[in-house]
């Protein structure tokens, strides 16, 4: 019964270096985000996916990429890290079809420090 | 541009009272709008939502109230708990859209006194 589940929690990262974080649900769920969300921001959306080989751009996709090469799995990638992607990431899922709301299922999010 | 505005940014509220946290929209198409709760080191969880069709809706302690033509919707906590406390989203999406895209609003803490 683990849902979303994200990998690190925490991560300290220097100024330039890249980093993967993982994301994987087992609800097979179609559709799958990355938000970040920064105090007293709210969460903005950074790219979402509505099934294995489709990705699009959220409101906040720069320095950052992501791919879905399974319906599972939905990895988001830093390149080159920036201070001001100091941030708390979060990973959720959903299933939309014709009679289900569109719920989102959260992970417990990864925290990360760019210094 | 915030296409959800809520507002507090933060409340604090004394055990037994009523909490309420208000949201507006301005994107006529939005037909579906969930309240998301967030305890601090957690995601956020759906805690209750409601359509466009009603004009309210309650669960236990919970309720929206939605007002379509003022295109305003807000969360009302009855007798407010110090378990309640934590941060809520408002949220806004286009149900019948292919994205399934929600647009949230910037957050409110909420802290019950006991």
């Amino acid at each position: 019964n683990a849902g979303v589940t994200q990998t690190p929690k925490f991560r300290i990262l220097k100024i330039g270096q890249s980093m993967t974080l993982q994301c994987t649900q087992d609800m097979n769920h179609n559709y799958m985000y990355w938000y970040r969300q920064d105090p007293g921001m709210g969460l903005k959306l950074i790219y979402y996916s509505v099934g294995a080989g489709i990705t699009d751009k959220g409101e906040v996709p720069n320095g950052y990429n992501v791919s879905r090469s399974t319906t599972e799995d939905f990895p988001l990638r830093l390149e080159l890290a920036a201070p001001s992607q100091t941030s708390v990431y979060f990973c959720a899922s959903s299933y939309l079809g014709v009679t289900n709301t569109g719920e989102l299922f959260f992970g417990e999010g990864s925290r990360l420090t760019v210094l | 541009q915030q296409q959800v505005k809520q507002s507090p940014q933060s409340l604090i509220v004394q055990k037994g009272g009523i909490s309420i946290i208000n949201c507006a929209y301005e994107n006529t198409a939005f037909d579906y709008f969930p309240w998301y709760q967030q305890f601090p080191g957690k995601g956020p969880a759906l805690l209750i939502a409601i359509r466009p069709d009603v004009s309210e809706k309650k669960e236990g302690r919970f309720t929206i109230s939605f007002n379509k033509s003022a295109k305003q919707f807000s969360l009302h906590i009855m007798d407010s708990q110090p378990g309640d406390s934590a941060t809520y989203f408002c949220a806004a999406s286009i149900r019948g859209s292919t994205l399934g895209r929600l647009y949230f609003g910037r957050g409110t803490q909420l802290t019950v006194w006991p």
